[in-house]
């Protein structure tokens, strides 16, 4: 089955640039999801279709998605961006959802 | 304003059968294009995805829960409706209903139940 890879964890500073990767096989040719989850709380989408943000979702949140990587960037990083991100997949060969591993980030 | 929002019960015994129902508001599944899906995520972990039902009651399994899934919906009352059998301690998780606006398996989920916390124990 399709796997979806993530770091486990990202660290970075107050108004820095965080980016989280979420590699596969040829992710590129796939349309990518990006949820965030607080503690307790359900999943929030911030990034569609590789770069399409919801509306209410900070400019700060952008996405990218080439070759065998995805990426969400988070720039000018603020301690409320504390939480996980979840990468999300369409595999059309087993056609079913597949979420990533999930990346935790910290802010430091 | 779409919401949605998990309902059953929260401890099932080893073997028993787990029924969930979500139930929703703002928008219908009667609507071309929309769909709803259910995703659980074990203490401490991932997001796995589950199971999906759209407007043209077409269903989509995870295949390594296919045979112990079964997903229902009921235009009539709001409500989506996930059956898991053979339930098992590893099985405890929480459990998420959420919508999704495309008429395309190349799908987000753009809201989200609360999620409802589902314990498997003897």
């Amino acid at each position: 089955s399709y796997v979806l890879t993530q770091p486990p964890s990202v660290s970075v500073a107050p108004g820095k640039t965080a980016r989280i990767t979420c590699g596969g096989n040829n992710i590129g040719s796939k349309s990518v999801h990006w949820y965030q989850q607080k503690p307790g709380q359900a999943p929030v989408l911030v990034i569609y279709y590789d770069s399409d943000r919801p509306s209410g979702i900070p400019e700060r949140f952008s996405g990218s998605n080439s070759g065998n990587t995805a990426t969400l960037t988070i720039s000018r990083v603020e301690a409320g961006d504390e939480a996980d991100y979840y990468c999300q997949v369409w595999d059309s060969s087993s056609d079913h959802q597949v979420f990533g591993t999930g990346t935790k980030v910290t802010v430091l | 304003q779409i919401t949605l929002k998990e309902s059953g019960p929260t401890l099932v015994k080893p073997t028993q059968t787990l029924t969930l129902t979500c139930t929703f508001s703002g928008f219908s599944l009667s609507t071309s294009g929309v769909g709803v899906g259910w995703i659980r995520q074990p203490p401490g972990k991932a997001l796995e995805w589950l199971a999906l039902i759209y407007w043209d009651d077409d269903k989509r399994y995870s295949p390594s829960l296919k045979s112990r899934l079964t997903i229902t919906k009921d235009t009539s009352k709001n409500q989506v409706v996930l059956t898991m059998t053979n339930m098992d301690p590893v099985d405890t998780a929480t459990y998420y209903c959420a919508h999704t606006p495309r008429a395309s398996t190349v799908t987000d989920f753009d809201y989200w139940g609360q999620g409802t916390l589902v314990t498997v124990s003897s």
